[in-house]
C-alpha cells in the first residue's frame, strides 16, 4: 500500500512569491491534515480536510490556504512568502472518523521550503 | 485549550543505556495519546498509542502508559540502539470537532556505540 507522497520535496522561493504544496494520501484516506514543523515553535497545524470541506483551521494568516479534490489529494498554498515561512510542510492522512480512537495518522515525508 | 509538554533534550546515551522521556498533558475529555518518531529527513511515524486510562503501548520495545491521575504518557525504553536516534514527539488527539494531533515540542535522542 504506497504511502502518503507529498511534492515537491524541496523548493526555494523569495521572499513575496508564492507556493503551491500537493498531498496524495493513502488510498481509502479521506482525511488530509497540514502541519508546519519549524525548529523554533516544532509541529504547528495548519487545517484538515474531509470530503472536500475543512473541518479545522489552526492559527495561522490568511495567506496559508488549502484546498481538497474529490479524489482526496489535496494542495496547500502560501501567498506573499516571508521569510518566516521557510519550514518543513507535512502532510498527513487519515481515515478521518471522529472517534478519538481513530486519530492515528500517517504522515508523508515533507516538503522542505527555504524563503529567501 | 489542549496542551503537550515534554523533556525537550537533547538526550545523549550509550547505547544500551535505559531510556525515559516524560510527556505530560492537558486536555478535555478523554485523549488518545500518541508517540511519534521522525528519523532523520523523514516525516513523522506512529511509534505507540494508547486511547484510555490504563492503556500500555508498546512497540520495538518502546513502552509508554496512559496515566490519568497524572495526565502522563512517559516513554520508556530498556535498552536503547544507536538506531533510535531520532526525534520523538508525544502527541494527543481530544477527537469531537477538533480533527487535529497537539504535539509536543519534540525531543532528540542520540544513542552513541
Amino acid at each position: 500500500k504506497a504511502g502518503v507522497t507529498q511534492t515537491p520535496r524541496y523548493l526555494i522561493k523569495t521572499r513575496g512569491q508564492q507556493v503551491t504544496l500537493s498531498c496524495s494520501p493513502i488510498s481509502g484516506h479521506r482525511s488530509v491534515s497540514w502541519y508546519q514543523q519549524t525548529p523554533g515553535q516544532g509541529l504547528q497545524f495548519l487545517f484538515e480536510y474531509f470530503s472536500e470541506t475543512q473541518r479545522n483551521k489552526g492559527n495561522f494568516p490568511g495567506r496559508f490556504s488549502g484546498r481538497q479534490f474529490s479524489n482526496s489529494r489535496s494542495e496547500m498554498n502560501v501567498s506573499t512568502l516571508e521569510l518566516g515561512d521557510s519550514a518543513l510542510y507535512l502532510c498527513a492522512s487519515s481515515l478521518g472518523h471522529r472517534n478519538p480512537n481513530t486519530g492515528e495518522l500517517f504522515f508523508g515525508e515533507g516538503s522542505r521550503l527555504t524563503v529567501l | 485549550g489542549d496542551s503537550v509538554t515534554q523533556m525537550e533534550g537533547p538526550v545523549t546515551l550509550s547505547e544500551e543505556a535505559f531510556l525515559t522521556i516524560n510527556c505530560t498533558y492537558t486536555a478535555t475529555g478523554y485523549p488518545s495519546l500518541f508517540w511519534y518518531v521522525q528519523y532523520p529527513g523523514e516525516g513523522l511515524q506512529l511509534l505507540l498509542k494508547a486511547t484510555k486510562a490504563d492503556d500500555k503501548g508498546s512497540n520495538k520495545g518502546f513502552e509508554a502508559t496512559y496515566r490519568k491521575e497524572t495526565t502522563s504518557f512517559h516513554l520508556e525504553k530498556g535498552s536503547v540502539q544507536v538506531s533510535d536516534s531520532a526525534v520523538y514527539f508525544c502527541a494527543l488527539y481530544s477527537g469531537g470537532s477538533n480533527y487535529k494531533l497537539t504535539f509536543g515540542k519534540g525531543t532528540l535522542l542520540t544513542v552513541n556505540p
